[in-house]
């Protein structure tokens, strides 16, 4: 079965540089989520959509922006990136549904030196 | 603030045995669902549990939800080394303009010695 796909699976950058991060949700689900894990950290929240408008805004840093597209992937791009950007980012996908599961994408890898 | 505290925060086990963490939330939620996730791995989807369920099977997983409480746990029965990871536990709440989110928990590190 298809899951969610994300990539890049690793990314190194520099400090002060940018940073897109690609997300594709299982077919015919019209929901994304991304959360950031730090290490040790539980995932948080950054910001959802649903329908290719957004849905919800957590601890996301005004340095990111993200947008769902017409073909329901979502990007997610973080500007004049900082060490403490550090962390894993996770895309998670559902049928936009209330009580339906979210699966999560294996994850990017974002290291900041 | 987590909307999710578990607890343990951490345990170690032998294989055989039965493993149970549990979670605590703060406010109504629509569902709770928990994950697993292995080092530095993605989230697997274990099971989800809606607000108006009191308890839920999967194979060795069993799940009871205490909406009075505002509190679950996560049974895992007859635990295998394989399942060594970290469990955590999320809420889904969806209202007013809000399509809804899952909020997560701290996480339970489970250990299963062979």
């Amino acid at each position: 079965a298809a899951g969610v796909i994300q990539s890049p699976r690793h990314l190194i950058k520099e400090k002060r540089e940018t940073a897109t991060l690609k997300c594709y949700p299982i077919p015919r689900h019209d929901t994304v989520y991304w959360y950031q894990q730090g290490p040790g950290q539980d995932p948080q929240f950054l910001i959802s959509f649903y329908e290719k408008m957004q849905s919800d805004k957590g601890s996301i840093p005004d340095r990111f922006s993200a947008q769902q597209f017409s073909d329901y992937h979502s990007e997610l791009n973080m500007s004049s990136l900082e060490l403490g950007d550090s962390a894993l980012y996770f895309c998670a996908s559902s049928p936009g549904l209330t009580n339906t599961e979210a699966f999560f994408g294996q994850g990017t890898r974002l290291t900041v030196v | 603030s987590q909307q999710g505290e578990e607890d343990p925060q951490a345990l170690s086990i032998q294989e055989g045995e039965n493993a149970t963490m549990n979670c605590s939330y703060k406010t109504s939620i629509n569902n709770l669902q928990w994950y697993r996730q292995n080092s530095g791995r993605g989230l697997v989807h274990l099971i989800l549990i809606r607000s108006n369920e009191r308890e839920k099977h999967s194979g060795r997983l069993r799940v009871t939800l205490d909406t009075s409480k505002k509190s679950s746990s996560l049974l895992i029965t007859a635990s295998r080394a394989a399942d060594t990871a970290s469990y955590f536990c999320a809420t889904f709440i969806a209202g007013g303009t809000s399509y809804g989110k899952l909020t997560f928990g701290q996480g339970t590190i489970l250990t299963v010695h062979p």
